[in-house]
Order: C-alpha cells, then structure tokens, then sequence
C-alpha cells in the first residue's frame, strides 16, 4: 500500500465547478505539499503546509493532522487548471526526502 | 526568478548507450534530486544529494548513478541505457534543513531508449 493516497485518480468537471482533491497518508509527517504539472512535464509547487489552512487566489488546501488527511480546492475552475495535481509529503525526523502519491488528473472542459 | 534547469527536455537515446542527464539550481540549495515519473507509478526517488560529493540512493537506484562535483550541478548517468529506463526524469532542490521549505522542479527530461 502507498503511503500517500490520492483520490479521485481522474477527474473532469465543467469550467466554474468547484473542485476537491483528497489525501491521505499513512505516516507522521512534517510537511505535506502539494503539487502542480502541466502536460510537458514541469512541477511547480502549489502549497506546503504543516496545519490548517493556506490560500492562493482560487486554491485552498487545508490539512488535518490528527486524520492525516488533506485537500486542495480549487473555486470556479478553468480549463486552465487542467493538469495532474499530486501530493507529496515530508517524513517525520527531518525527512528531507518526499514521498508522492500518484496524482490526480484534472481536466476541466469549458 | 528562481530555476532548475534540466539540459535536454527530450532525447533519444539507443540501448546500450552511457547517457547523462544534467539539472543545474541557481538558488545555491544544498538538497538535490533525481526523480522518475512512470504512468500509474507516480514519482520515484532514483538518487538524491545532500552536498558535493555527497549522494544516497533512492528507492529505485540500480542502472543508474551520480555524479555531484559542484554544489549547483546535480547529473545522473545510466552507464548502459536499456529500454526499461524509457521514463519521464524530474530534478528537483531543496535547501537544507528542508523540511519546511518549498521544493523546486526543473521541466522533465523525457527519455526514450530504443
């Protein structure tokens, strides 16, 4: 079993539609992160976060220590945000090295 | 605008052949990273780097090696390229003491071995 579970694996939804990706891992962590790539391949990091809540313009993730659990919402998407979401998480102990769930692919038709 | 730059976003490559990935940071980060995406399989840790010189394996490090020489240049090498390491490659940085800092990702190198 992974140690980082992304649900749902695909997911199209309509250009406006609120948006949630789901997390879930399996370890103490110190940092959880999560990720965006583009068709092309390019990473660029979204969110780090250790508790609570963090936005960014339409994005909000939040985490939940306690069930080990976070989500990224994305409000009134776009088929600009069409791309694989992935979380990553950092190991407890000063892990340095992440640990990434599978992904999400998110496509979003106008 | 901070960046890592892998050296080739696509190459081709033929079985048997030693070939060299190249990822180069400008934000003087001590933590670097070699990564493999493979459908279904997700992001898989090959090699990484805590400083020059320095390096660790991954969870998937055999066919492939290292190379550290400067803090800023991170190359991994496959000494005999196989079709089996046809394979999206990702580097990534990190600063040391990481674990609260944010990770940055080159553009991929997508390698095909025929």
């Amino acid at each position: 079993k992974n140690e980082v579970e992304q649900s749902p694996q695909n997911l199209t939804a309509q250009e406006g539609e609120f948006i949630t990706i789901n997390c879930s891992y399996s370890v103490g962590i110190s940092a959880l992160h999560w990720l965006q790539q583009h068709p092309g391949g390019g990473i660029v990091s979204l969110f780090m976060l250790s508790s609570g809540k963090k936005k960014h313009g339409r994005l909000i993730a939040t985490i939940n220590i306690q069930e080990k659990h976070s989500s990224l919402h994305i409000t009134a998407s776009h088929p600009r945000d069409s791309a694989v979401y992935i979380c990553a998480v950092n190991g407890q102990g000063g892990s340095e090295k992440l640990v990434f769930g599978k992904g999400t692919k998110l496509t979003v038709n106008p | 605008d901070v960046k890592v730059t892998q050296s080739s976003r696509y190459l081709v490559k033929r079985t048997g052949e030693k070939v060299f990935l190249e990822c180069v940071q400008d934000m003087d980060h001590e933590n670097m990273f070699w990564y493999r995406q493979d459908p279904g399989l997700g992001l898989r840790l090959i090699y990484f780097s805590y400083d020059v010189k320095m390096k660790e394996k991954g969870d998937i490090p055999e066919g492939y090696s290292v190379s550290r020489e400067k803090k800023e240049r991170f190359s991994l090498i496959l000494e005999s390229a196989s079709t089996n390491q046809t394979s999206m490659y990702l580097c990534a940085s990190t600063y040391w003491g990481g674990v609260n800092t944010e990770a940055f990702f080159g553009q991929g190198t997508r390698l095909t071995v025929v």
